[in-house]
């Protein structure tokens, strides 16, 4: 079954903490990204990844970082959360940028 | 800044009757368009997407219409069923896949 699998669904974790969320999928696929959604403002665009080792800075990636080593993983690394980051993170990938995008089951992230 | 968004943050609709989403995008250079339907709980999920060289396109129950002229696109859903509640995204990006945006949603309760 095609899928994009992110790990955790749910976290909790204090300010300060490194923490990493992972995301996996089996399509085959060079473009990744992630995004967070927040009420009223939409799904945002942390960072992207047009192929292995191709990462680029998507409309909110301060306090973010991600790494693309292998074509299915693409793991978003928060080094210091803070509280402003609690979100819910949604991983996406798709064939190439301009196409049909699947979505992880999302990450809700609390940072106290 | 760019930006998409929805005419109306909820819509409630009579199972059986037609449901339209409307969307206004205000980049001229958008060239694709898409639109996801987000399931409580779940991630976003691809419905149909349309470039702008066309004004139309059809898909299962779906009818996305775009209109470059006032720069608005919208969401047809024929004969509205129980598993049409959702949130309803739209988004657009220009031909590279650059300044791609969403739009806040717009939540479709459908009524028995």
């Amino acid at each position: 079954e095609a899928q994009v699998t992110q790990n955790p669904r749910y976290l909790i974790t204090v300010t300060g903490k490194k923490l990493t969320v992972t995301c996996s999928q089996n399509m085959n696929h060079e473009y990744m990204s992630w995004y967070r959604q927040d009420p009223g403002l939409g799904l945002r665009q942390i960072y992207y990844s047009m192929n292995v080792e191709v990462t680029d800075k998507g409309d909110v990636p301060e306090g973010y970082k991600v790494s693309r080593k292998e074509k299915r993983n693409f793991p978003l690394i928060l080094e210091s959360p803070s509280p402003n980051q609690t979100s819910l993170y949604f991983c996406a990938s798709s064939i190439h940028r301009v196409s049909e995008a699947f979505f992880g089951q999302g990450t809700r992230l609390t940072v106290v | 800044g760019e930006s998409v968004g929805l005419h109306l943050p909820t819509l409630s609709v009579q199972e059986g009757d037609n449901s339209i989403i409307n969307c206004a995008y205000s980049n001229s250079a958008s060239d694709y368009f898409i639109w996801y339907k987000q399931e409580s709980g779940k991630g976003p999920q691809f419905i149909i997407d349309i470039r702008s060289n066309m004004d139309k396109r059809q898909g299962q129950r779906v009818t996305v219409l775009l209109n470059k002229t006032v720069k608005h696109l919208s969401l047809q859903i024929a004969a509205t069923q129980p598993g049409d509640s959702a949130v309803y995204f739209c988004a657009s990006a220009d031909n590279y896949g650059q300044n791609f945006v969403f739009g806040p949603g717009t939540r479709l309760s459908v009524l028995p």
